[in-house]
């Protein structure tokens, strides 16, 4: 088991670029989450998808826009990057029972907007 | 909307001793409530969770404690060694399964040899 991938690790865009960050999972979970972590600081919910088929915004949703492919994978993208957006993007995947609730992260891309 | 705090930002202790890192949560509903830890260029990694219908729960050094009434909740670290030096993050989630996963803003542990 892989558990939770995230492509690509790094990556560099200029202001007023685009780009999808592509994030998958094989552990057949339910609900998955894409946060934001900047340098000192806590994770920020930007969007969420509790079940395959839906999708909810979090905390820092403005500027982002989501889909959620099939059940394995949650992809995030950037419409227009910012100098903002520059970031510690972090995917997670739960089974999103009552009982089980533990979020698995990947390993996270850094991304600069310049 | 829901908001979970933490304190302290930074914390250092001898070796040894005990360090407790405490959270409050906004959101009444919360049920459920985990701990991360995230070591420095790694990715969180869950190391206690606690929900509604306990008080305390202790996993060999660590236990977390929740005070529902109040809307805290504690992470405690007894004997603490050079290897818990990490970032801890508290983080709170609503009352169905498929609400959102909030976190604090983090507690970054030094353990003084």
């Amino acid at each position: 088991n892989a558990g939770v991938t995230q492509t690509p690790k790094f990556q560099v865009l200029k202001t007023g670029q685009s780009m999808t960050l592509q994030c998958a999972q094989d552990m057949n979970h339910n609900s998955m989450y894409w946060y934001r972590q900047d340098p000192g600081m806590g994770l920020r919910l930007i969007y969420y998808s509790a079940s395959e088929g839906t999708t909810d915004k979090g905390e820092v949703p403005n500027g982002y826009n989501v889909s959620r492919l099939n059940k394995r994978e949650f992809s995030l993208r950037l419409e227009s990057a910012a100098p903002s957006q520059t970031s510690v993007y972090f995917c997670a995947s739960s089974e999103g029972t009552q009982s089980r609730s533990e979020q698995y992260f990947g390993p996270g891309t850094r991304l600069t907007v310049t | 909307g829901e908001n979970v705090e933490q304190h302290p930002s930074t914390l250092s202790v001898q070796e040894g001793d005990s360090a407790v890192i405490k959270c409050t949560y906004s959101d009444s509903a919360s049920n459920y409530f985990p701990w991360y830890k995230q070591e420095l260029g790694k990715r969180p990694q869950l190391i206690i969770d606690i929900r509604s219908n306990v008080g305390e729960k202790k996993d060999q050094r660590i236990a977390v404690t929740l005070n529902k009434t109040a809307k805290h909740f504690s992470l405690h670290i007894t004997e603490t060694q050079p290897e818990d030096s990490a970032v801890y993050f508290c983080a709170a989630r609503g009352y169905s399964s498929a609400s959102k996963i909030i976190f604090g803003s983090g507690t970054r542990l030094s353990i003084r040899p």
